[in-house]
C-alpha cells in the first residue's frame, strides 16, 4: 500500500532536548511538507522541499530544522530553540510542487509534548 | 499574508444535511480542496473544485463555489454519525507553493 508514515505518534521532550519525527513516503512524490497544528486553529507550514537536497522555510520554520537526503524521506527536527513545541505535527506529500492542481496527501501525524 | 475563513463549530441531526462555509481572499487561486481530519489522525482529502466550476458532485458530497463572493461551501447529504470530524477548507496559491487551510469546522453529528 503506498502512503506517509509518520513516526512516532507519540513524542515526549525534556526541556533542551532536541527530537527528530520521521516522514517516510513510498508514493513516489518530488514536495513533501511539514505542518504544524494546534487546536482551534488550522494547519500552519513549517517547512518545505520540492526536490532532493533543496528545502524553504515556511511561516513558522524558527526553532525547527530539516533534510531531505532522500526523496523518500523528509525528517523534522524540533530544536531547544523551540520553546513551545508542543503541537501535532503532521506531514504531507504532493507529486509535484509548482503547479496549479496540487493535492496534498497527508500522513497520521506525530504529537508532541513536553515533559 | 490570504486567509481561509471558517466556522469552528456545527451540529447536525443524523439524516440531515450539513452545510460547511468557508470564504477565501486570494483571487488567483485556481483550487479548492476539502479536507477531513478524524480524531488523532492525519488529513484525508475529500474533494478538491476547480475554480472555473461553479459546482461538483461525488455521492454525498455538493462543492459549490461563487467565486465573485470567495465563498466556498461543502453539503453533505443524509449525514452519519462517522461524518463526526474537523472539515478544513484549502486554497493553493502561488501555483502550489503554498496550500493555506482554514482553522477547521468541528462537525457534530447528533443521533
Amino acid at each position: 500500500d503506498g502512503g506517509i508514515t509518520q513516526s512516532p505518534k507519540y513524542l515526549f521532550r525534556k526541556e533542551g532536548q532536541n527530537v527528530t519525527l520521521s516522514c517516510e513516503q513510498n508514493l513516489n512524490h518530488d514536495a513533501m511538507y511539514w505542518y504544524r497544528q494546534d487546536p482551534g486553529q488550522g494547519l500552519r507550514l513549517i517547512y518545505y522541499s520540492q526536490i532532493v537536497n533543496d528545502f524553504q522555510k515556511g511561516d513558522i520554520a524558527e526553532g525547527y530544522s530539516v533534510s531531505r537526503e532522500k526523496k523518500e524521506s523528509f525528517p523534522l527536527t524540533v530544536t531547544s530553540a523551540q520553546k513551545n513545541p508542543t503541537a501535532f505535527y503532521l506531514c504531507a506529500s504532493s507529486a509535484r510542487a509548482g503547479t496549479t492542481n496540487e493535492k496534498l496527501f497527508f500522513g497520521s501525524g506525530t504529537q508532541l509534548s513536553v515533559l | 499574508g490570504e486567509d481561509v475563513e471558517q466556522s469552528l463549530f456545527l451540529s447536525v441531526r443524523e439524516g440531515d444535511s450539513s452545510v460547511i462555509n468557508c470564504t477565501y481572499t486570494d483571487s488567483s487561486s485556481t483550487y479548492l480542496y476539502w479536507y477531513k481530519q478524524e480524531p488523532g489522525a492525519g488529513l484525508q482529502l475529500l474533494t478538491y473544485i476547480f475554480s472555473n466550476m461553479d459546482m461538483k458532485q461525488d455521492q454525498r458530497l455538493t462543492v459549490l463555489l461563487n467565486k465573485k463572493d470567495k465563498h466556498l461551501s461543502l453539503r453533505i447529504a443524509d449525514t452519519q454519525t462517522g461524518d463526526s470530524a474537523i472539515y478544513f477548507c484549502a486554497e493553493n496559491e502561488n501555483y502550489g507553493q503554498n496550500f493555506v487551510f482554514g482553522p477547521g469546522t468541528r462537525l457534530s453529528v447528533l443521533p
